[in-house]
């Protein structure tokens, strides 16, 4: 399968706790987003990068969340000391191209409950 | 407000009836538009694009009007198959140039038999 692989696809925990996913996009793609999805609402925007560069972060990421892209290749999205309010599902995307005109890929998500 | 507003539904609709809805984006700078399908517990798939012209694919027909800044789609002769969430995206400006692609909360659409 050459799509956009998350890992791991569930994730329970603790509040208080610290998690990270992994996304592999796709392989020729040099953009990825990361986006979070709750019940009910649409994907929203959290970050991205172009190859490694970090280029825009959502204020919806706090300072517990970071995200790394460090070769240009896989990326992590680590939240830490996790909030009853970090439950979502977190969903990874990658293109070829800028958004005006290119379609996003997305993966099957991470979904993180906080318990 | 919102960046992108949709009717959440849900629209019940019987197989072969036409259902059609709409959403509106804030940003008057938006250059590109989109429909987005979302089944459920799934990641969104990219439906068709939304040009200016207007579009169709098959029995899907996405329209823009920019001077009132609202997209529509219209399905026909629904397929239970059809039965989904449809999501409205827009691409947002951000600082450094560059676009994000900002979703709506969903339409969700259940065809019965």
């Amino acid at each position: 399968d050459t799509g956009v692989s998350q890992n791991p696809r569930h994730k329970i925990t603790k509040r208080g706790q610290n998690v990270t996913f992994r996304c592999d996009p796709i392989s020729e793609h040099n953009r990825l987003y990361w986006y979070r999805q709750t019940l009910g609402q649409g994907p929203e925007f959290l970050t991205y990068f172009q190859n490694e560069a970090q280029l825009e972060k959502s204020r919806l990421l706090s300072d517990r969340f970071s995200a790394e892209r460090p070769k240009g290749s896989f990326s992590t999205l680590e939240i830490q000391r996790t909030e009853q309010g970090d439950s979502a599902m977190y969903l990874c995307a990658s293109s070829l191209e800028g958004v005006i005109t290119g379609e996003l890929f997305f993966g099957e998500g991470s979904r993180l409950t906080v318990l | 407000r919102k960046e992108v507003e949709q009717d959440p539904g849900p629209f019940n609709v019987p197989e072969g009836a036409t259902v059609a809805f709409n959403c509106t984006y804030s940003n008057s700078a938006s250059q590109s538009f989109f429909w987005y399908r979302q089944d459920c517990r799934k990641e969104p798939k990219l439906l068709m694009s939304v040009y200016s012209s207007g579009n169709e694919d098959g029995r899907f027909t996405a329209q823009l009007n920019r001077a009132s800044q609202y997209i529509s789609l219209l399905i026909r002769d629904s397929k239970l198959s059809d039965s989904a969430t449809y999501l409205c995206v827009v691409n947002m400006f951000m600082a450094g140039n560059d676009y994000k692609l900002s979703f709506g909360a969903g339409t969700t659409v259940t065809v019965r038999a």
